[in-house]
């Protein structure tokens, strides 16, 4: 049973337009997100996060997005560009018996088109 | 560099075998996790340590063990190896629970 989901496992966009990466997680007491970045053959580096007592972070070209009632984040690049080219993880954190646990999504692959 | 520092960084060994993989946390952090990623899937969590104590657990297998040492380095255990575990381990750390985790560079192990 997936608790986080990133429903696209890849994502297109011409360089200069907007990325916009989508995701789920099912349990309301997750209180933490971040999202991650992985190029091939590394691990994976920590873009930004955001906590549920707001419903926006921003760090230069990178803004997340958190929607508490639909228990639904988003991860917006503007503009993108070609280096922006990765696969991203979604993960959360937070509640009585996940608290200690970092759990990831399944990733979504963002190919910025030069 | 995220100050998380893995070895090996390349493993290959034998079916039935078992290996040990080393990680160091970043200096000052207590938390650490062991993390397993197969083939382009996601990041499965296995296991994290804090302070040297189990906090948590996923979907780790009985013939993997960790554990933390009072030096705050970390070891995860593989034995009797099957081809399925070849993949990528991760270690990661953070300050503790709610904060960010850093990740290092992981273990390519390939049993063969």
């Amino acid at each position: 049973d997936q608790q986080v989901k990133q429903n696209s496992p890849s994502l297109s966009v011409q360089e200069g337009r907007i990325s916009i990466l989508n995701c789920d997680y099912t349990n309301s007491m997750f209180d933490y997100f971040l999202w991650y970045k992985k190029y091939p053959a590394e691990g994976p580096t920590f873009l930004i996060s955001i906590s549920s007592i707001k419903d926006k972070n921003e760090d230069g070209r990178f803004t997340v997005f958190l929607n508490k009632s639909a228990k639904h984040l988003s991860l917006h690049i503007v503009p993108s560009q070609p280096g922006d080219s990765a696969v991203y993880f979604c993960a959360v954190t937070g509640g009585k018996t996940s608290y200690d646990k970092v759990i990831f999504g399944p990733g979504t692959s963002l190919s910025v088109i030069p | 560099d995220s100050g998380v520092t893995q070895t090996p960084k390349h493993l290959i060994t034998a079916t039935g075998q078992r290996v040990t993989l080393r990680c160091s946390p970043r200096s000052g952090d207590l938390s650490v996790y062991w993390y397993q990623q197969s083939l382009d899937q996601g990041l499965q969590f296995l296991i994290q340590y804090y302070n040297g104590e189990e906090r948590a657990k996923g979907n780790i297998l009985e013939r993997f063990s960790a554990q933390q040492f009072p030096d705050l380095h970390s070891e995860l255990n593989l034995s009797s190896l099957e081809l399925g575990d070849s993949a990528l381990y991760f270690c990661a750390s953070s300050a503790g629970p709610g904060t960010e985790a850093f990740f290092g560079q992981g273990t390519r192990l390939t049993v063969v």
